[in-house]
């Protein structure tokens, strides 16, 4: 069973184009998170949900909604592609209830703005 | 806030031959500290984590890692390295607080040669 789960894995579509990448945990985990890797290998948080609330909300263009309908969902819509935002797109989720509350990453998306 | 240093882009290293792995972090509260492993075009596996107690941590496929509490450093190390563990390696840190996002390194490609 795959713990943390992503759709699309390969994502090409045009600038202008709105886009939405899925993402759905079953460790029963109640905190999920959306990473940015550039094409320099850099890892960057961008959003953070905690029981569906936003709690973490990085300097992030408005073109990026985050959506959790519950707690094993973190969706990312984008608006008006552009060709920076060409990347690779980790899900990953966490217990907050832990002590360190260990994140498990999903396999990733890779975006491709032409 | 807290900020990861990997001071080595690329480390080349022959099959069975030792290796470390550098990281130095920064921070102005308690961190917990991570090394996460991401092989080609796959997500990121966690290796080991210090969150207390005794300095040199033990984790998966024969990687182990100190923490230096006065260097602020928590190297990884390997005594003898397989083609497998080619591979890019991420140092990550995370306050003991509230705030539950990772932050990483820029991340270390760790290629072993025959």
């Amino acid at each position: 069973d795959t713990a943390v789960s992503q759709t699309p894995k390969y994502l090409v579509t045009q600038m202008g184009n709105d886009k939405s990448i899925k993402c759905e945990q079953n460790l029963g985990h109640d905190t999920m998170y959306w990473y940015k890797q550039d094409s320099k290998k850099f890892l960057k948080i961008m959003f953070s949900y905690n029981n569906k609330e936003l709690i973490i909300n990085e300097t992030v263009p408005n073109r990026f909604s985050p959506k959790s309908p519950d707690k094993a969902h973190l969706n990312l819509h984008i608006n008006s592609l552009e060709l920076g935002d060409s990347a690779v797109y980790f899900c990953a989720s966490s217990d907050s209830s832990g002590t360190y509350n260990e994140q498990f990453f999903g396999p990733g998306t890779r975006l491709t703005v032409l | 806030a807290q900020s990861v240093t990997q001071l080595d882009s690329q480390v080349p290293v022959f099959e069975e031959a030792p290796v470390e792995l550098r990281c130095n972090y920064s921070s102005s509260v308690s961190v917990y500290l991570f090394w996460y492993v991401q092989y080609p075009n796959q997500g990121l596996q966690l290796l080991l984590k210090y969150l207390s107690g005794s300095t040199l941590v033990k984790g998966i496929n024969g990687f182990e890692a100190e923490f230096n509490k006065s260097q602020t450093s928590f190297h990884l190390r390997k005594p003898s390295v397989h083609i497998s563990d080619t591979a890019e390696y991420f140092c990550a840190v995370r306050g003991s607080g509230s705030a539950r996002q990772l932050t990483f390194g820029s991340g270390t490609q760790l290629t072993v040669l025959p």
